[in-house]
């Protein structure tokens, strides 16, 4: 497994600015994803950020809105740039550490814009 | 594109009673793992499963991949009211890594 922590937790913005979250892994790992998610729903996959590479966006997520980094095997940063309400939600990472596709999250971070 | 069917979308029952969680779809997943969410925290890995037929007992849930491993199901036995949260599936393809989520299901068990 992996210990994932996440900053912030939560933010409130204005619109028109951007926040930026941290993702730290407590051990090194290849492939790091990032996800979006309402409140008791399921998970829709931003992009996936592999060390080294560009980060491959999923369908309705461009590299403007998400920018990515990943500068090391134990760390990424998610933007979200130009907030506008319709942002407002919870933004998580995850790892997959193992053979078998699982994925281990952080705890999140909830985002209000205004 | 694969997609993993969950249902029910909610439960709302009461502490004792059982209850079963199910995940289908028309695709064949290399693995199927069971989530657990608690608002306010990240999604919590309960199971992967990869052989088809398989069945894991974790305590008092019982997880099961069909024998085609396209579908799964969980099933919670004498439900307590620290079983609530969102339960979600998620299937492992060829897409390394990558996992195919199904819409999740809302367990509320009242004392």
């Amino acid at each position: 497994s992996a210990v994932i922590s996440q900053k912030p937790s939560r933010d409130i913005c204005q619109r028109g600015t951007s926040l930026t979250i941290q993702c730290q892994v407590d051990s090194q790992v290849t492939m790091m994803f990032w996800y979006r998610q309402q409140p008791g729903q399921s998970l829709t996959l931003i992009a996936t950020a592999n060390q080294g590479s560009e980060a491959t966006y999923e369908s309705g997520f461009v590299i403007d809105k998400f920018p990515i980094s990943r500068p090391n095997l134990t760390f990424s940063t998610l933007t979200v740039s130009n907030l506008s309400p319709e942002d407002s939600s919870i933004y998580l990472c995850s790892v997959s550490p193992t053979f078998y596709n699982e994925q281990f999250f952080g705890p999140g971070t909830r985002l209000t814009v205004l | 594109t694969q997609l993993l069917e969950q249902s029910p979308q909610f439960l709302s029952i009461q502490e004792g009673e059982n209850l079963t969680v199910y995940c289908n779809s028309s695709s064949v997943f290399s693995s199927l793992q069971w989530y657990r969410q608690e608002p306010g925290e990240g999604p919590v890995l309960l199971v992967t499963v990869v052989t088809g037929g398989e069945v894991k007992k974790l305590k008092r849930l019982t997880f099961q991949f069909g024998d085609a491993r396209k579908d799964s199901s969980l099933h919670i036995t004498a439900a307590q009211p620290g079983d609530t949260g969102l339960y979600l599936c998620a299937g492992g393809g060829t897409s390394y890594g990558k996992l195919t989520f199904g819409q999740g299901t809302i367990l509320t068990v009242h004392p």
